[in-house]
């Protein structure tokens, strides 16, 4: 069964303290990682997609890489205004265009 | 920019009323998706639209039907809605099955 596990489910920072967050998946031929943000009360905000180890991806002070069994966002250097959840979801190979979501992370950057 | 719009935010309903929740994006994509998101539960797939009048049931169908006349429009229906509906409804649509899904702002939909 496909799953996607995400941690930690809440992180705190000081602004400018850089950490990573986890993703790990289990699917049967990866179609896509897709990493999103949502600001409270809202939509989900696209932010990147990975299709293969190796392959990493940056926004602003964002960075997303992945693994086999893994990807992980980088914050560097975080500010406030990056206080989010982040949501990691992946695609399957089961061609029904379905996205598997985990529980999120649920980020805070104090000034 | 891709825009997915919900008709809307907020919605207070009854127990036993039909309710309809509406998406619109306008960017021509063939597919449109309707989840929920609840603490704990993450994001849920209802239903989901390849293209017009087509709709395929996701993980948690139960209770809930889909309208697509229109490509750029898909409707979720609560045939008669109950508590444990009350729920973050989030719609999203992408070009085709591999391409990225961009969602929608949300309804947060109560039921009393």
């Amino acid at each position: 069964e496909d799953q996607v596990t995400q941690s930690p489910e809440a992180l705190r920072l000081q602004e400018g303290e850089s950490s990573s967050l986890n993703c790990s998946y289990t699917v049967s031929g990866l179609r896509g990682l897709f990493w999103y943000r949502q600001d409270p009360g809202k939509g989900p905000e696209f932010l990147f997609t990975l299709y293969s180890a190796g392959e990493e991806k940056e926004k602003e002070r964002l960075k997303a890489t992945l693994t086999k069994k893994e990807s992980f966002l980088h914050i560097t250097a975080p500010k406030p205004e990056d206080s989010a959840t982040y949501l990691c979801a992946v695609r399957g190979s089961s061609n029904t265009g379905k996205l598997i979501f985990g529980q999120g992370t649920t980020l805070q950057v104090k000034p | 920019d891709v825009k997915v719009t919900q008709s809307s935010r907020y919605l207070v309903k009854r127990t036993g009323e039909k309710v309809f929740l509406e998406c619109v994006q306008d960017m021509d994509h063939e597919n449109m998706f309707w989840y929920r998101q609840d603490p704990g539960l993450g994001l849920r797939l209802i239903y989901f639209s390849y293209d017009v009048k087509m709709k395929e049931k996701g993980d948690i169908p139960e209770g809930y039907s889909v309208s697509r006349e229109k490509k750029e429009r898909f409707s979720l229906i609560l045939e008669s809605a109950s508590t444990n509906q009350t729920s973050m409804y989030l719609c999203a649509s992408s070009r085709d099955r591999v391409e990225t899904q961009y969602f929608g702002p949300g309804t947060r939909l109560l039921v009393l």
